[in-house]
């Protein structure tokens, strides 16, 4: 089965240090969405690509954070710098197609900032 | 916001069906019903789909109202492995694919 790729699973790091996720989205797939999960928030929306332009990113905090799609098999999400408060699981989705086609998603960075 | 109202957690005998109840009152007409499910550790998973008739799939069925206000999602044979947080989303049908917005979902254990 095609499915999203994330890496690194785990990130543990310090206050302050950089920090990059990626994420391979299915192959074909041409709208790219990057997620958030905390116990307190729950699942928020960050930022979403189509065909690897910027279509929303107001779920992100602008001054530290950062996403991009290098081209049409890559997304980054990075931080710099990072706080405790971004400790959270970050999940990265794909889709083709309109709202019909569901969207798949990958099984997340889970970051740790100390 | 969420546009659906889910039972905060359930539970269902191993072997049973689930019903999974959600209410999306105001649910436009271009609007689809998803259920997505989200076992410990892993990202959300796609379920089931619709727009105004009922779905089946290899893992559920989609039974939606006639004035499509609420939905059921039905697991027929409930395992172990079915225990998760089983969200209901409502999704707006604008050209191109739009974000899903999670709510708090329900917490289904399956007992055996």
């Amino acid at each position: 089965d095609a499915r999203v790729t994330q890496t690194p699973r785990h990130k543990v790091t310090e206050m302050g240090q950089e920090v990059t996720m990626r994420c391979q989205p299915i192959l074909g797939h041409n709208t790219v969405f990057w997620y958030r999960q905390t116990m307190m928030q729950g699942l928020e929306l960050l930022a979403y690509f189509r065909n690897r332009a910027p279509l929303d990113d107001s779920g992100m905090p602008k001054d530290r954070f950062s996403a991009e799609m290098p081209d049409a098999t890559l997304a980054t999400l990075k931080i710099q710098p990072s706080e405790p408060r971004d400790s959270a699981v970050y999940f990265c989705a794909s889709g083709f197609g309109g709202a019909s086609s569901p969207l798949h998603f990958g099984n997340g960075t889970r970051l740790t900032v100390t | 916001d969420a546009k659906t109202t889910q039972p905060t957690s359930m539970d269902c005998a191993e072997g049973r069906a689930a019903n999974l109840p959600c209410n999306h009152s105001t649910i436009s007409g271009n609007e689809y019903v998803y259920w997505y499910r989200q076992i410990h550790s892993q990202g959300p998973q796609y379920i089931i789909h619709g727009l105004k008739n009922n779905e089946t799939n290899e893992m559920a069925s989609l039974i939606i109202t006639e004035d499509r206000k609420s939905s059921t999602l039905i697991l027929p044979h409930a395992t172990l492995r079915d225990t998760a947080v089983y969200y209901c989303i409502v999704r707006v049908a604008n050209s191109g694919n739009t974000p899903l917005v999670f709510g708090k979902g329900t917490r289904l254990s399956v007992i055996a």
